[in-house]
């Protein structure tokens, strides 16, 4: 069965802070793995997306890792904001028709 | 900057009533996708269609659920009775690629969604 596991649920940073988000995904054919942000109450907004020949991509403080052979990404965010404060959902694509899998998303929340 | 359109951005009704939420995807975009989230979930995909034809609706309930893209432009999504179960954000997405051109890491733009309450 398809499907994106994410980890932790949910974390808590101080400002100015790094930290690391987790993707495990099981999809078969792979086509590309996508990281996107999503403000409470708003539609999910894209930060990267990286296909199965890429191993690294940033935007901003956001940089993905993947390593499509143990099929794990991660989403690193350098120096946290109080605006990162948010949902970071990680989705992986299959297929012909390219059918998005959507993990359950991590939580974050940055402290003052 | 051009975005995807939706509302009503908030609808509370009662079950077993009807309910439709409206999406206008952006120009030149050929492939329309709603989505439910429920909270603390990531979205799960209820039809997606390429122009005006639906490409996958394999998760959508069909009993009460139903959606159209008569001149594949603009979307509606109806549910109908409504039941306490499909309180959800309903979010609307659009790609200029077509469906199976996503390989190619085609960008998907969402819109801010429609939170739907039923009580």
């Amino acid at each position: 069965k398809n499907q994106v596991e994410q980890s932790p649920q949910s974390l808590i940073i101080l400002e100015g802070k790094n930290c690391t988000l987790q993707c495990n995904y099981t999809v078969s054919p792979f086509s590309n793995l996508r990281w996107y942000k999503q403000d409470t109450g708003r539609g999910p907004v894209s930060l990267t997306i990286m296909t199965f020949s890429e191993n690294t991509k940033s935007n901003g403080r956001y940089t993905a890792t993947l390593d499509a052979d143990t099929k794990q990404s991660s989403l690193h965010i350098t120096a946290s904001q109080l605006s990162d404060s948010a949902s970071y959902i990680c989705v992986a694509s299959s297929g012909g028709y390219n059918k998005l899998i959507f993990g359950a998303g991590t939580r974050l929340a940055v402290h003052p | 900057e051009a975005e995807v359109a939706q509302s009503p951005r908030y609808k509370i009704t009662e079950k077993s009533q009807a309910v439709a939420f409206w999406c206008d995807p952006i120009s030149g975009h050929a492939t329309l996708y709603w989505y439910r989230q429920i909270l603390g979930q990531g979205p799960e995909l209820l039809v997606q269609f390429q122009d005006e034809s639906v490409v996958d609706d394999s998760q959508l309930p069909k009993d009460r659920f139903s959606a159209e893209r008569l001149k594949g432009v603009d979307s509606t999504l109806k549910i109908q009775p409504a039941e306490l179960g499909d309180s959800a954000m309903y979010l609307c997405a659009s790609s200029f690629y077509a469906a199976y051109a996503l390989q190619n890491t085609g960008e998907l733009f969402f819109g801010e969604g429609s939170r739907l309450t039923v009580l």
